[in-house]
């Protein structure tokens, strides 16, 4: 078990640039969730994945935030057309997806977004 | 919808001290409730967490919690800071029915002096 991994750590972009991030859930691990934290604040849900099934969509991922986990083990969350407002720490969390909600979600280190 | 408050962004202790950081959450129904901690450039890490077993949770490193349904209530203290528990701590909730999407608090700093 070597834990939830992201990757970039960080990432500089321009304001229109698209951008990629990586998450490497625990193996075994059928929920993936994305959250986004900005400074000064807790992390906000983004979306969540059962296996490669997209389940929630938060109303924060515009339609310029696409996440997808194809085979169920890796998800990829993409930013379109980035804004200075997309700027937060991206952090993926992954979960046994056991019935009901006390399942212990574990966390990344985050990738940290900087939209100059 | 549910939110979570906690009181104080910043609370500073001295090494010894009883460490209180305070967080109340709204719901009619009780939620399940968590403490995470953030370290520097790290990932947040489970404390403790109620699931509607007893209502004192205790947690890694020392931290317990005690859930107080009529004050709607989840604070978490620790008897004697050590300065390795300066972080960012973070309490959130799932709410009852929901597919484990966690709402956060924004957070509370502890600092730590010797």
């Amino acid at each position: 078990d070597t834990g939830v991994s992201q990757d970039p750590r960080h990432k500089i972009t321009k304001r229109g640039q698209n951008v990629t991030f990586r998450c490497d859930p625990i193996s075994e691990h059928n929920r993936l969730y994305w959250y986004r934290q900005t400074l000064g604040q807790g992390p906000e849900f983004l979306t969540y994945f059962q296996n490669e099934a997209q389940l929630e969509k938060s109303r924060l991922l515009s339609d310029r935030f696409s996440a997808e986990r194809p085979k169920g083990s890796f998800s990829t969350l993409e930013i379109q057309r980035t804004e200075q407002g997309d700027s937060a720490m991206y952090l993926c969390a992954s979960s046994l997806g056991l019935a009901g909600t006390t399942d212990t979600q574990y966390f990344g280190p985050g990738t940290r977004l900087t939209v100059l | 919808a549910q939110s979570v408050t906690q009181l104080g962004s910043h609370v500073s202790v001295s090494e010894g001290a009883l460490v209180l950081l305070r967080c109340n959450y709204s719901s009619s129904v009780p939620p399940y409730l968590f403490w995470y901690v953030q370290y520097p450039n790290q990932g947040l890490q489970l404390l403790l967490k109620y699931t509607s077993a007893a209502t004192l949770v205790k947690g890694i490193n020392g931290f317990e919690a005690e859930f107080k349904k009529s004050e709607t209530s989840f604070h978490l203290t620790k008897p004697s800071a050590h300065m390795s528990d300066a972080a960012e701590y973070f309490c959130a909730v799932s709410p009852p029915g929901s597919q484990g999407n966690l709402i956060f608090g924004k957070g509370t700093k502890l600092s730590v002096k010797p």
